[in-house]
């Protein structure tokens, strides 16, 4: 099974700041890696799909980017609506196995 | 827009089951795999695996094989999972969830989760 481990678990950061979250896959997913944002009470929401692809009405704030088997999310000029938890997960596997990362908690 | 509705919370025994169903409202998710993924209090998120309702193609985790059923009603356009031999480390909220084929396997829409715990 591919393993996703994300890092750093939280971090605190402030408004304006620029984050940086990285996920790094087991093996090789090719482009297979989508990020997700939490929020507490609430079901995760797709941010971005296929590494670098914005879901339609996420600001362009938001970005992704791979190097390997290392994927990371960048949230330039953190805004108060952007303290959540984020989830990597891919979906490479076949037969499918969505695993995701372990998730990191950005604070104020 | 297509939204997936979930059953409601439930408190069980150890040693029990519990079924959670996830219905589509306002479209089919017929073409879609279903699938579903559990977050324990504190915790990260932990896929259990998926239904194409379509082919009744199924996929476990390998943790959840042979306690955890997955089904799927395209004439209702509900989907339902199952989970036995309830333990308080399945105390959790549980989340239905469509992948999209069209987005890399994405998953592009989610229930509103529902909590199950599990206390004697």
């Amino acid at each position: 099974d591919i393993q996703m481990t994300q890092s750093p678990s939280s971090l605190s950061a402030s408004v304006g700041d620029k984050v940086t979250i990285t996920c790094r896959a087991s093996q090789s997913i090719s482009n297979f890696l989508n990020w997700y944002q939490q929020k507490p009470g609430k079901a995760p929401e797709l941010l971005i799909y296929a590494t670098l692809t914005l879901k339609t009405g996420v600001p362009s704030r938001f970005s992704g980017s791979r190097s390997g088997t290392t994927f990371t999310l960048t949230i330039n000029s953190l805004q108060p609506e952007d303290f959540a938890t984020y989830f990597c997960q891919q979906s490479y596997s076949n037969p499918p196995n969505l695993s995701f990362g372990g998730g990191t908690r950005v604070d104020i | 827009q297509v939204q997936l509705v979930q059953s409601g919370a439930e408190v069980k025994k150890p040693g029990s089951s519990v079924k959670v169903s996830c219905k589509a409202s306002g479209g089919s998710f017929s073409a879609n795999t279903i699938t579903w993924v559990r977050q324990a209090p504190g915790h990260g998120l932990e896929w259990l695996g998926g239904i194409m309702p379509l082919s009744g193609t199924i996929n476990h985790a390998r943790k959840f094989q042979g306690r955890v059923t997955f089904a799927a009603d395209t004439s209702t356009n509900t989907a339902s999972m199952e989970v036995r031999s309830l333990t308080s480390e399945d105390t959790a909220v549980y989340y239905c969830a469509k992948v999209a084929q069209e987005l890399g396997g994405a998953v592009d829409l989610w229930g509103q989760g529902t909590q199950i715990t599990v206390s004697s």
